[in-house]
């Protein structure tokens, strides 16, 4: 099983861009006709998809996320991010990477970070 | 958009059956995922494409589609079962996945 790491800034500015990356380890991130995606949890909150992007580079985007959102992969490093510009204080939440072991994107997310809280500040 | 509706919460006594219902227009036309969270850990799928069990989850989790419903069903609840449960479908219309309201299930 894939093991998936977020990283990135804990603390961002309003108006400011959210950047995450996540790390996969125990497999290679362009070996497999796979999904990979960002899911985000306000505090307190459930859970809301963000993006995913298949192996081939095809993204899919929340509707409500779209004009904001960025998914890209990285093969060279093994890694996939995330960037989310113009936050606001509702942009708050725990972000997890998650990956789908399948090319059909009805199948279940089988693996997932362990999340990391990112803050947006005034 | 797309929306699934879960109720907020169900109690549940040790050793009965919970039942945790998830409504989406034509949802028994696409498949359905079931996570668990408890608090401070990532989700854990525990049922996919609406009734199979992913490896190491227990059969006492269960999955069940009929017309614009999903149910989970946990059978002889345990108190480790105490969590959050989402479900989950993939929305072909608006390309998404889409997320459940989500249910607090409390055994007690």
């Amino acid at each position: 099983q894939l093991q998936l790491q977020e990283s990135g800034p804990g603390l961002v500015k309003s108006s400011e861009t959210l950047s995450l990356t996540c790390s996969v380890s125990g497999g290679s991130i362009s070996s497999g006709n796979y999904f990979w995606g960002w899911i985000r949890q306000p505090p307190g909150k459930g859970l809301e998809w963000i993006g995913s992007i298949y192996y081939s580079g095809r993204t899919f985007y929340n509707p409500s996320l779209k004009s904001r959102v960025t998914i890209f992969v990285d093969t060279s490093k093994n890694e996939f991010s995330l960037l989310l510009n113009s936050v606001t204080a509702a942009d708050t939440a725990v972000y997890y990477c998650a990956s789908r072991l399948s090319s059909s994107p009805t199948s279940k997310y089988d693996s997932w970070g362990q999340g990391t809280l990112v803050t947006v500040s005034s | 958009s797309y929306e699934l509706t879960q109720p907020p919460s169900v109690t549940v006594s040790p050793g009965q059956t919970a039942r945790i219902t998830c409504s989406g227009d034509k949802l028994g036309d696409k498949y359905v995922s079931w996570y668990q969270q408890k608090p401070g850990q990532s989700p854990v799928v525990v049922i996919h494409h609406g009734s199979r069990w992913p490896s190491g989850i227990p059969e006492r989790f269960s999955g069940s589609i009929s017309g614009n419903t999903a149910t989970l069903t946990i059978s002889g609840t345990q108190t480790l079962d105490e969590a959050d449960y989402y479900c989950q479908t993939w929305d072909s219309g608006t390309a998404s996945d889409v997320f459940g309201t989500g249910t607090k299930v409390t055994v007690l």
